[in-house]
């Protein structure tokens, strides 16, 4: 059966220091990959896009990036956060198709102080 | 374009009682629709999802959704519900035929009071 991974799992860091989240999937090949962002009171807001390795999407601009080096990693990246970067990550895959299911990951909590 | 509202971010009901969770989506062409369902500090589990067919889509947990074309609704309900079905939920429309992307709605968070 399929899973996924994220970690860590909770992460508190400094204004400006440098981040990186990573999300794995087992189980399936060539999926596609996702990064959202959860704030309080705001639904999910789609990140990147990922349809194989090293292709990546942006969805709005911002201080993150994502990278793909493998087909089955997925990581969220930045050189300097802001403490609007504060939330709650999900990284999720599908195996394609436009009615096919999302499965999320347990997410990352991360705090900007 | 395509949109997903849903009316009321917090819904309160009593253990036991009906569960009617709304959903309006706006598509320029024929939906696939999901609902998700979010636990505190978790990622988020599909409930069900419309594709194509019968209209009345069962799900897990006891929860279920008609798709209503000419009111462009898919509403979530549950005859009787439980507390442990206490959770945010989020509807969401596919963006396209030919993409896997999704627009989700706002969140409905659930209470169940004993």
């Amino acid at each position: 059966s399929q899973t996924i991974h994220q970690w860590p799992a909770t992460l508190v860091q400094p204004v400006g220091s440098p981040l990186s989240l990573e999300c794995t999937v087992e189980g399936t090949s060539n999926p596609n990959l996702y990064w959202y962002r959860q704030a309080a009171g705001r639904g999910l807001q789609l990140l990147f896009y990922s349809v194989g390795i090293g292709q990546i999407s942006s969805e709005v601009p911002q201080n993150l990036s994502a990278s793909r080096p493998q087909d089955r990693q997925f990581i969220l990246s930045s050189k300097k956060l802001l403490l609007s970067d504060s939330g709650f990550y999900l990284c999720a895959w599908t195996s394609g198709g436009p009615a096919g299911t999302q499965y999320f990951g347990p997410g990352t909590r991360l705090t900007v102080l | 374009a395509q949109s997903v509202t849903q009316l009321g971010s917090h819904v309160s009901v009593s253990e036991g009682a009906l569960v009617l969770l709304r959903c309006n989506y706006s598509s320029s062409v024929p939906p696939y629709l999901f609902w998700y369902v979010q636990y505190p500090n978790q990622g988020l589990q599909l409930l069900l999802k419309y594709t194509t067919g019968a209209t009345l889509v069962k799900g897990i947990n006891g929860f279920e959704a008609e798709f209503k074309k000419s009111e462009t609704s898919f509403h979530l309900t549950k005859p009787s519900a439980h507390m442990s079905d206490a959770a945010e939920y989020f509807c969401a429309v596919s963006r396209s035929y030919n993409t896997d992307k999704l627009i989700f709605g706002t969140g409905t968070r659930l209470q169940v009071f004993p």
